[in-house]
């Protein structure tokens, strides 16, 4: 059995605060890792596909890394705002199709 | 057009119900799944299509039976379902296997 780990499992943040959040995966054959936010009621939006060891990856302010060969992934926030409020999965691919989701890490971010 | 759909949005069935999930994309791709999703849960992969074939089945329960009529639809047919199958079953599609997947809304199931 793969499990992909996510901490922390939630995190309460003030307006204009910094975060980030972490994934962990097996190391070995890794194919990629995706990144989607979720908002209630809404369906996973995809982020971040991610390949290669030491890759980085941004959009406008939230970025991340990934390093293939200890197996995490970081996600980060700068400057987080009220709406981006959600959980944020990493996914794991082992094989072509098959994504293994994390557990998720719920970010509530207070005006 | 990015827009993964899905029919019914709830969905209350009794056990000895049969029914249908519909889910529909027209972004071209080739690859469509179903998942399931319960409760601060992440989803759990149930089945892959890839070119219209089934390629992946995560030893779902016979009582769950896939069908892509062709490479915009994807059904999830429901038969003898029990109470432990309400969940929240996503639709998504990718253009190839290890492509961003865009999922659908989901539909809430509630077996009775």
């Amino acid at each position: 059995i793969l499990n992909v780990e996510q901490s922390p499992q939630s995190l309460h943040v003030q307006e204009g605060d910094s975060t980030n959040f972490t994934c962990s995966f097996p190391s070995s054959n890794f194919y990629a890792l995706h990144w989607y936010r979720w908002e209630t009621a809404k369906s996973p939006e995809a982020l971040f596909v991610m390949t290669l060891n030491g890759d980085e990856k941004k959009k406008g302010r939230i970025s991340a890394t990934l390093n293939t060969k200890e197996g995490y992934s970081y996600l980060y926030i700068k400057g987080s705002q009220p709406e981006d409020s959600a959980t944020y999965l990493c996914a794991f691919i082992v094989v072509t199709d098959k994504l293994i989701f994390g557990t998720g890490t719920r970010l509530q971010v207070f005006p | 057009d990015t827009e993964v759909t899905q029919t019914p949005k709830h969905l209350v069935m009794g056990m000895t119900n049969k029914k249908s999930l519909k889910c529909e994309q027209h972004m071209g791709h080739r690859a469509m799944y179903w998942y399931k999703q319960k409760a601060k849960k992440p989803p759990e992969l149930m089945f892959v299509y890839s070119y219209e074939k089934l390629s992946i089945n995560e030893s779902v329960p016979s009582r769950f039976s896939p069908e892509c009529p062709n490479s915009s639809l994807l059904n999830l047919h429901l038969h003898a379902l029990q109470p432990e199958d309400s969940a929240l079953y996503l639709c998504a599609s990718s253009r190839t296997g290890a492509d961003t997947q865009y999922f659908g809304p989901g539909t809430r199931l509630t077996v009775l």
